[in-house]
């Protein structure tokens, strides 16, 4: 089992719908991040976030560190959102490694 | 001007070979990293440096060698390249651990 689980695999929603990619993590953790790959394979850091919700554009990242939980939001989806979504647990002082989930990959229909 | 930039893009190489992938960012970040991206499109951490030294190394075959000349470069150098490295490598970098990643564009390496 990964130590860090995202769900759903696979994703494909209508232009303008609500969008929810959820992130569970069994390891300790000093941050949760967020990424976004496109299809041309390159990698942008969305969120870095220990606590609360952090919000940028029509993004919306919250944590739940009690639940070892992590939600990344889309609101109104366009089909440039599509790409691989991927969060990744950082480790604790000392071990500041990052542990990827396997993806989320997330297509908008126009 | 680019932040994290990796050369060459792409890498085919017969297996056997010795290759290196660059890495130089221009940021100013204490903390570089190397990850590698299998066919299953799963990113996994291979090496860390702060400010030259080496702070994590993974399970890596020993064919794989981390170079900091200085904090702005860490290159990868690949012994003995085998079929199972093709991948794509990232390089990354981060001013401390309270802050972000800068991702480079990626290595795709195709061992032949």
């Amino acid at each position: 089992k990964n130590e860090v689980e995202q769900s759903p695999q696979n994703l494909t929603a209508q232009e303008g719908e609500f969008i929810t990619i959820n992130c569970s993590y069994s390891v300790g953790i000093s941050a949760l991040h967020w990424l976004q790959q496109h299809p041309g394979g390159g990698i942008v850091s969305l969120f870095m976030l220990s606590s609360g919700k952090k919000k940028h554009g029509r993004l919306i990242a919250t944590i739940n560190i009690q639940e070892k939980h992590s939600s990344l939001h889309i609101t109104a989806s366009h089909p440039r959102d599509s790409a691989v979504y991927i969060c990744a647990a950082q480790g604790g002082f000392g071990n500041e490694k990052l542990t990827f989930g396997t993806g989320t990959r997330l297509t908008i229909i126009p | 001007d680019t932040a994290v930039s990796q050369t060459p893009k792409y890498l085919v190489t017969q297996m056997g070979n010795d290759k290196s992938i660059k890495c130089e960012q221009n940021l100013g970040h204490d903390t570089m990293y190397w990850y590698k991206q299998d066919s299953k499109k799963f990113l996994k951490i291979m090496f860390s440096y702060n400010n030259k030294e080496l702070i994590i190394n993974e399970t890596v075959p020993n064919r794989f060698s981390p170079k900091s000349p200085d904090k702005a470069h860490l290159n990868l150098h690949i012994n003995s390249l085998e079929l199972g490295d093709s991948a794509v490598y990232f390089c990354a970098s981060s001013p401390d651990r309270a802050s972000g990643y800068t991702f480079g564009s990626g290595t795709r390496l195709t061992v032949v």
